[in-house]
């Protein structure tokens, strides 16, 4: 999930399989994080989210990993299926801010 | 309960022409954030306002952008002389109250295009 170059990092998977979509982030403040979902065209989707005084949060199909240790969230989506094919933004809040700050994305592709 | 709308959905100008692109936040909530969002890139944030107010508008250009968000009726963000450069999805969210821990309901967007 680290952004570089000018496209945006892209995990393709089976349909069925587990993805994990990673996140670093730099500000050793934040401590509310959240993921959501882009799919084409449309805003961004609240999917899961996690304070820093947990390492772990689980969904529906989704569990969020926090690790402050070395500032890194990652995604884990369940039994991926193709309508979960879309862009993930990671965001973190820090220090009391009320604007998150979003991180590049990472595009998922899910192949029937 | 309707989410937040955004209107118009797509909105073509011409350079030197206005944008007036329009947020109704959820029912209930009182707090808006406008973004923008380029191809391939994140979310970067614009302004913050709660009704009457401006709370925060350190992410939007000081000249040709402002934004308002009424008593009464939706959020407007007003660019004006519009460039080529303004081409961008913009992204509307509502929150009930402002706080850290507190989730953004996004909108759908507009899609900008200027010829």
């Amino acid at each position: 999930g680290e952004s570089v170059g000018l496209h945006l990092p892209t995990l393709s998977v089976q349909e069925g399989d587990n993805s994990i979509i990673n996140c670093a982030y730099s500000n050793s403040a934040s401590d509310y994080f959240i993921w959501y979902k882009q799919e084409s065209g449309k805003g961004p989707q609240f999917i899961i989210d996690i304070r820093s005084n947990m390492d772990k949060r689980q969904g529906q199909r989704v569990t969020v990993l926090l690790n402050k240790t070395v500032k890194h969230l990652s995604l884990q989506i369940a039994a991926t299926q193709p309508g979960d094919s879309a862009v993930y933004f990671c965001a973190e809040n820090s220090g009391g801010s009320y604007i998150p700050t979003f991180g590049r994305g990472t595009s998922l592709i899910v192949h029937p | 309960n309707a989410g937040v709308m955004q209107n118009p959905r797509h909105l073509v100008r011409r350079r030197g022409q206005e944008a007036r692109l329009r947020c109704s936040p959820m029912k209930g909530h009182s707090h808006v954030y406008w973004y923008r969002q380029l191809p391939e890139e994140g979310l970067k944030f614009m302004v913050y306002l709660q009704k009457e107010n401006i709370i925060d508008e350190s992410g939007m250009p000081k000249e040709r952008f402002s934004a308002e968000f009424p008593k009464e009726g939706p959020s407007i963000l007003r660019i004006q002389q519009v460039v080529r450069g303004d081409s961008a999805a913009y992204f509307c969210a509502s929150s009930p109250a402002a706080s850290s821990n507190n989730e953004q309901f996004f909108g759908p967007g507009t899609r900008l295009t200027v010829l």
